[in-house]
């Protein structure tokens, strides 16, 4: 069955650090693959996406994510974290064949040390 | 566009009882699901909508009903209320198959 798998459940990182998010997902072909964000009580806001062409893509607020084919992994990046990125942080595939439901990673709870 | 509206933001049920949470958006989007997000678990789909008048079960549907008789609007029934239904509700909309989804901003829904 296809699943996603973020391995991190919490991150602690001081601001100004370096950043990055794991994300593997099981799947037979590449599927499209999603970052988003939730801030506290708030829904889903969509980081960056991606379908094809460059492995390396670029999204809102200073995000970055490389997809790697031989590792079925698509990490999150961001090199130097602001305390406003404390959040969580979702992992999600769509299946380019079948049902084309997202599957949700269980999310990575990240924390910011000032 | 006031995009992907959900109401109530909370509300306390009592086990048995039924309520309706509701879902719009305006975006004319295709696509509509209802998620529930509980600690650890992630968003797992409850039920789904290609279409008006088209709606399909997720992996937890059970003890939830859907309807779509417009674009615009995607109740989610709870039948008999249980305290496992106890969990934040989100609703979410998107314009084709692969798209990006937009999420409205969630019920909190207490079950006593």
């Amino acid at each position: 069955a296809q699943s996603v798998t973020q391995p991190d459940i919490h991150i602690t990182v001081s601001e100004g650090a370096s950043l990055e998010l794991r994300c593997n997902y099981s799947y037979g072909a590449t599927p499209y693959l999603f970052w988003y964000v939730q801030s506290p009580g708030q829904g889903l806001q969509l980081l960056l996406k991606y379908f094809s062409g460059d492995t390396l893509v670029q999204g809102i607020k200073g995000f970055e994510a490389e997809f790697k084919r031989s590792q079925s992994s698509f990490n999150l990046r961001k090199p130097s974290v602001h305390w406003s990125d404390a959040a969580e942080y979702f992992c999600a595939v769509v299946p380019t064949s079948g049902t084309y439901k997202y599957i949700f990673g269980t999310g990575t709870r990240l924390k910011v040390l000032a | 566009n006031a995009g992907v509206t959900q109401t109530p933001k909370f509300q306390v049920l009592k086990t048995g009882q039924s309520m309706t949470l509701q879902c719009a958006q305006d975006m004319n989007h295709e696509y509509m699901s209802w998620y529930r997000q509980d600690p650890g678990m992630g968003l797992r789909l409850i039920h789904y909508s290609v279409g008006a008048g088209i709606t399909d079960q997720g992996e937890v549907p059970n003890g939830y009903n859907v309807s779509r008789s417009t674009t615009e609007d995607f109740p989610l029934r709870l039948l008999s209320a249980a305290p496992s239904q106890t969990s934040v509700y989100f609703c979410a909309s998107r314009p084709g198959l692969a798209n990006e989804q937009f999420f409205g901003p969630g019920t909190r829904l207490t079950v006593l």
